[in-house]
């Protein structure tokens, strides 16, 4: 089945941008999700890509996906305080339904 | 904007006992979905429902976990005789659509003793 791995820590000072990657092993994952939960809260959806795109930018989000290697990054320009959480990379397989495989969640620190 | 919500937010209970975790879903979504997160794990799928009737489920869903879509609004959970290891987050998720995107509950922690 699949197996999606993140890094466990990234620590930036604010207004650097920061980059949390992720790698995932099902090269038939249709799409890719970017899960955010702050402490106490739930898991909430920042961005998806679908896997036939190389790219996509929102706001101060960037999702960038390599399907040859399957790597999957988040980069967030101008890092707020306020972006410090968990943040989880999700794969839906092509041939697995309607599951999400989560990975491990990287914690981002953002330094004042 | 529309959101999933899920009550009790924590529920502490003694081994054995049986729980009722509930969730009510985005309005107009048509796939549920409960996943769980044991303390420093990752989040794992348990079981998807749709059209009143499971449609995919883990290995860790096994008999003692049950699904059902009581009235038009709720989506439960229910774990017939909990153990400790039962002990996590449980959250549940809403689609419109297979594929489509999921979007999660707060969350309801179980604290099984």
């Amino acid at each position: 089945g699949e197996d999606v791995e993140q890094s466990l820590f990234l620590s930036v000072r604010e207004g650097d941008s920061s980059v949390i990657n992720c790698t995932y092993t099902d090269s038939s994952s249709t799409y890719l999700y970017w899960y955010k939960q702050e402490p106490g809260a739930g898991l909430q959806l920042l961005t998806y890509i679908f896997s036939n795109m190389d790219m996509k930018q929102d706001q101060r989000l960037t999702v960038l996906l390599n399907k040859k290697d399957k790597h999957l990054s988040l980069r967030i320009a101008d890092t707020q305080t306020g972006d410090s959480a968990i943040y989880f990379c999700a794969a839906s397989p092509n041939n697995a339904g309607n599951m999400l495989t989560f990975g491990g969640g990287t914690r981002l620190m953002v330094k004042p | 904007e529309p959101e999933v919500t899920q009550t009790p937010s924590h529920q502490v209970t003694q081994m054995g006992q049986e729980v009722i975790l509930r969730c009510v879903p985005i309005s107009n979504h048509l796939y549920f979905y409960w996943y769980r997160q044991i303390l420093g794990q990752k989040v794992e799928f348990l079981v998807s429902f749709y059209n009143n009737e499971i449609s995919e489920k883990s290995e860790i869903f096994d008999d003692q976990f049950s699904v059902e879509r009581p009235d038009g609004s709720n989506f439960t959970l229910k774990i017939r005789s909990t153990k400790l290891e039962d002990s996590a987050m449980y959250f549940c998720a809403s689609s419109g659509g297979t594929q489509e995107t999921q979007y999660f509950g707060p969350g309801t922690r179980l604290l099984v003793l």
